[in-house]
This record gives C-alpha cells, sequence and structure tokens, in this order.
C-alpha cells in the first residue's frame, strides 16, 4: 500500500537555529507533494507544494522542501526557526492525478526553545 | 467569513444522542471531505464528495451519515457514537478536478464521546 512516512515524532530547536524535517513516501507512480502545518486548536494549512519542475519549492512562512526522487524524500526546511514555528508538521502525497485521495504521514511535533 | 469553518468547535455528546457537525466553504470550491484525527495516527479520510455526489466512503461505520445538501456545505451526523470515535474532526474543501489534492482545512470539531 501506499504510505508517507515521518520518521520523527518529535523535534525540538533552538530558536533561530535551523530545521529539517524529514518525509519519505513509498515508490508508485508521480508523486504530488505537500506540506501541511497545524497549530494548536487549528485545521491544517498548507506551507508548500510540488507537483512538477525545479525539485526545490518555497512556501510560505520561510518554509521550503526539496524533492529527491531518488530517495523517495520530500523534506522541509527553514534556516532559522522561530518560536510561532512549534507546531504539528504534516507531509502528504496524492500519487497520478485526478481526484486520489492525500496520504498523510502522523505528522511531527515541532518545540521551539529559546 | 473566509476560508472554511466548522461548528460546533467543541462537541461533547453521550454515546445515545444524535447530534450533528456542519463545514461550510467559501472558497468557490466543488469537492468537500471528512477527515478524522485521532492522537498518534496518520489522518483518516472518510468521506468525499464531488459536485455534491459522494465519490469515496473508506469503509466508515453507518453511525456516521454525510449530507452534502449544495457545494459550499457539508454536514455530518452522529449517532449512537463509542467512545473510540472522540477525535478531532476536519473538514476540508478543493476544486473537484485538476488540482482536487489542493485542500484546505477548516479549523475542526473537537468530539468528546462519554
Amino acid at each position: 500500500a501506499q504510505s508517507v512516512t515521518q520518521p520523527d515524532i518529535h523535534i525540538t530547536v533552538s530558536e533561530g537555529a535551523s530545521l529539517e524535517l524529514r518525509c519519505n513516501y513509498s515508490y508508485g507512480a508521480t508523486p504530488y507533494l505537500f506540506w501541511y502545518v497545524q497549530s494548536p486548536g487549528q485545521g491544517l494549512q498548507l506551507l508548500l507544494k510540488y507537483f512538477s519542475g525545479d525539485t526545490l519549492v518555497q512556501g510560505i512562512k520561510g518554509f521550503e522542501a526539496e524533492f529527491k526522487r531518488s530517495q523517495s524524500s520530500f523534506n522541509l526546511r527553514k534556516p532559522s526557526v522561530h518560536w510561532s514555528d512549534a507546531a504539528e508538521y504534516f507531509c502528504a502525497v496524492a500519487w497520478n492525478s485526478g481526484n486520489t485521495p492525500l496520504v498523510f504521514g502522523k505528522g511531527t511535533r515541532l518545540s521551539v526553545i529559546a | 467569513e473566509t476560508g472554511v469553518t466548522q461548528t460546533p468547535r467543541h462537541l461533547v455528546m453521550g454515546m445515545t444522542n444524535k447530534k450533528s457537525l456542519k463545514c461550510e466553504q467559501h472558497l468557490g470550491h466543488n469537492a468537500m471531505y471528512w477527515y478524522k484525527q485521532s492522537a498518534k495516527k496518520p489522518l483518516e479520510l472518510m468521506f468525499v464528495y464531488s459536485l455534491e455526489e459522494r465519490v469515496e466512503n473508506n469503509s466508515v461505520p453507518s453511525r456516521f451519515s454525510p449530507e452534502c445538501p449544495n457545494s459550499s456545505h457539508l454536514f455530518l451526523h452522529l449517532h449512537t457514537l463509542q467512545p473510540e470515535d472522540s477525535a478531532l474532526y476536519l473538514c476540508a474543501s478543493s476544486q473537484s478536478s485538476g488540482r482536487a489534492w489542493e485542500q484546505y482545512f477548516g479549523p475542526g470539531t473537537r468530539l468528546t464521546v462519554t
């Protein structure tokens, strides 16, 4: 079955430090890749997406992600984390086109310390 | 009101009660979704509606009954729930074709079944 893996359940970083959240997906047809963020008590907000073209995509709030087909990965990065980035981050993948449902990873909780 | 709204935000109900969750989208989208988010589990897709027709039902128990009267509104009718149904229920919307997977989420309804 197609799956999405976020290996890190919880990550703690210092404010101002760099961040990388990992996401791997099972092999399949061309993936469409997404990162969402969920703040406490809120729904999911789309950070960025990759459909085709440049494998390094820029998103909102200073985030970027890089698609590496050879590694089946789509890791999320930010050069300098702010305290307001503390939240849950979800990677999601859709395979093929059309109305294929999104498959979500279990999420990575990010804590930011001073 | 903008985006995707959900009411109520919190709901406590007994196992014999009947209640309904409401979702409204103000984005002009044609597809709407119900997800269940439980602790330590990936988001579970429950139902998908496209142009007010149900296109997917992921083996959800019959105690959950969706209704989509028009492309802007989606309901989830609940009856005789079990304690394990306690979760955050998220509604999302998207265009029904092309970029169907680019979903926009509401803030969710936190449901507690006692």
